[in-house]
């Protein structure tokens, strides 16, 4: 367990609206991830963080922005939710550089009406 | 773009037998690889990683191998048990990448009694 609570764990939603998504952790790890799991498409990056204030977009950032404005929290938001967006959310952490040892949360599923 | 993908997207085994869990990359740079495991309702769980400059790993009950040559890699399961029913991703980094991991669909793997 990496201490990892993402925030909503469901929500449902219609198109158009805010959504923010949490991701909260508590065992200080530098690199925190954001990825959507759809079917056919594994997980795929959206977002990641490798410090406070410090983001990178992935390979599936359209729609969405995050913030870190502490070690523990990351935040993804959809501005403005579409269809297309409905998946399941799910935020890693890691501490080491190019190691494969993420640890994920429960991950969040949104749905967007 | 990246393609990480697996042979087959599912495979049924019996209790006891080994399980063998292919999956193929494309990009002949890439140089760690690591497998996951999410069981349903759950985030992804690292298993076992390999860099590119070994052609096999051993953990507890689980090897992976490395095919360079024909960019392949696999994860076999000794004496797989019911626990073991899962999705099992495979994944990649290169060096110009960065943080970002490559995921592929994933294999789901069911253990009959």
């Amino acid at each position: 367990d990496a201490g990892i609570t993402q925030s909503p764990r469901h929500k449902v939603t219609e198109t158009g609206t805010p959504v923010t998504l949490r991701c909260h952790q508590t065992e200080n790890h530098r690199y925190m991830y954001w990825y959507r799991q759809d079917p056919g498409h594994g997980l795929r990056l959206i977002h990641y963080s490798y410090g406070v204030k410090d983001t990178d977009k992935g390979e599936v950032s359209d729609g969405y922005s995050v913030s870190r404005s502490k070690t523990e929290d990351f935040l993804l938001t959809l501005e403005s939710a579409t269809s297309s967006q409905t998946s399941v959310y799910f935020c890693a952490v890691g501490t080491v550089l190019n190691t494969g040892e993420l640890f994920f949360g429960e991950g969040s599923r949104l749905t967007v009406l | 773009g990246e393609s990480v993908g697996l042979h087959l997207p599912t495979l049924s085994v019996q209790e006891g037998d080994n399980s063998i869990i292919n999956c193929a990359y494309s990009n002949s740079a890439s140089d760690y690889f690591i497998w996951y495991k999410q069981e349903s309702g759950k985030g992804p769980q690292f298993i076992i990683d390999i860099r590119s400059n070994m052609d096999k790993r051993q953990g507890q009950r689980v090897t992976v191998l490395l095919n360079k040559t024909v960019k392949h890699l696999s994860l076999q399961i000794a004496a797989t048990q019911p626990g073991d029913s899962a999705v099992y991703f495979c994944a990649e980094i290169t060096q110009r990448t960065g943080n970002q991991f490559y995921f592929g669909t994933g294999t789901s793997l069911t253990v009959i009694p």
